[in-house]
C-alpha cells in the first residue's frame, strides 16, 4: 500500500547511545517532517525538509539531526541518546497547492525508550 | 498562550449521543485548519479540513470562526468506533507546516 513506512516500530537504547530513525514515503510528496509525541504535549515538531536537499529545524531540534537522502527518503539522527528523548516519533509526508497542505500521511510511528 | 488549545477530556458519552469539540488558536493570519483522529498507539489520521463556511461529511460537522479565532467538531449520533483522540490542527502561515493541539479525547460507551 502506498503511504510512509516507519523503521524501526520500537528500539531501546542506552543512554549515550545512537541511533538512526528510517523514513520513507512512496506518494511523491514533496514536503517530509518528523514530530515527538509525549502526553499531554501533543505533536511538537523536530526538523522538516521541504524538498528535496533543504531541511529546517522546528520547534525541538535540539539533539537531532537529519538527512533528506532523496526525495523519498527522510531519516532522523540520535547521535548520544538522552531519557528526555524518550517519545514516539512520527515521520509524515504533505504535498500542497497553492501553499494549501492537503493533510499530512503519518507513517506508523517509532516507540524509543531510552534507559 | 499555546498556539492552539483543547480541552483534553476525557468525553465520556453513550451511543447515539451528539458531541461538540472546541479549539482555540492564537495566531489571527492562520490559514489552513484541520481535523485530525488519532486511535491509542496509531498515528494521527487526516478526518476532515475546516473550511470558513464549515464543512460535513457524514454524521461530523466542523465550523471555523475566524473572528473568535476558534475550530469545532460536531459529532452526531455517536459510534463506539468515534471512540478515539481528536487533533485540532492549523497551518499558520504558507507553507506546508502544521501545528498540532494536544488532542482531546473521546470515549463512547454502549
Amino acid at each position: 500500500n502506498a503511504g510512509v513506512t516507519q523503521t524501526p516500530k520500537f528500539q531501546v537504547l542506552k543512554t549515550g547511545q545512537s541511533m538512526t530513525l528510517q523514513c520513507a514515503q512512496d506518494m511523491n510528496h514533496n514536503s517530509m517532517y518528523w514530530y515527538r509525541q509525549d502526553p499531554g504535549m501533543g505533536l511538537r515538531l523536530i526538523y522538516y525538509s521541504a524538498s528535496e536537499g533543504t531541511t529546517d529545524k522546528g520547534e525541538v531540534p535540539n539533539g537531532y539531526n537529519v538527512s533528506r537522502l532523496n526525495k523519498r527518503e527522510f531519516s532522523l539522527r540520535l547521535e548520544s541518546a538522552a531519557p528526555s528523548q524518550t517519545s514516539v516519533y512520527f515521520c509524515a509526508s504533505s504535498e500542497s497547492w497553492a501553499g494549501v497542505p492537503y493533510g499530512y500521511t503519518f507513517g506508523s510511528g517509532t516507540r524509543l525508550t531510552v534507559v | 498562550r499555546k498556539e492552539v488549545e483543547q480541552d483534553p477530556g476525557p468525553f465520556n458519552v453513550p451511543e447515539g449521543a451528539t458531541v461538540a469539540f472546541n479549539c482555540t488558536y492564537s495566531n489571527s493570519a492562520s490559514q489552513s485548519f484541520f481535523w485530525y483522529r488519532q486511535d491509542c498507539r496509531k498515528e494521527p489520521k487526516l478526518l476532515m479540513s475546516v473550511y470558513s463556511s464549515g464543512n460535513e461529511d457524514g454524521r461530523f460537522t466542523a465550523q471555523l470562526n475566524r473572528a473568535s479565532q476558534y475550530i469545532s467538531l460536531l459529532i452526531r449520533d455517536s459510534k463506539l468506533s468515534d471512540s478515539a483522540t481528536y487533533l485540532c490542527v492549523v497551518q499558520q502561515s504558507s507553507g506546508d507546516k502544521l501545528t498540532f493541539g494536544t488532542g482531546t479525547r473521546l470515549a463512547v460507551r454502549p
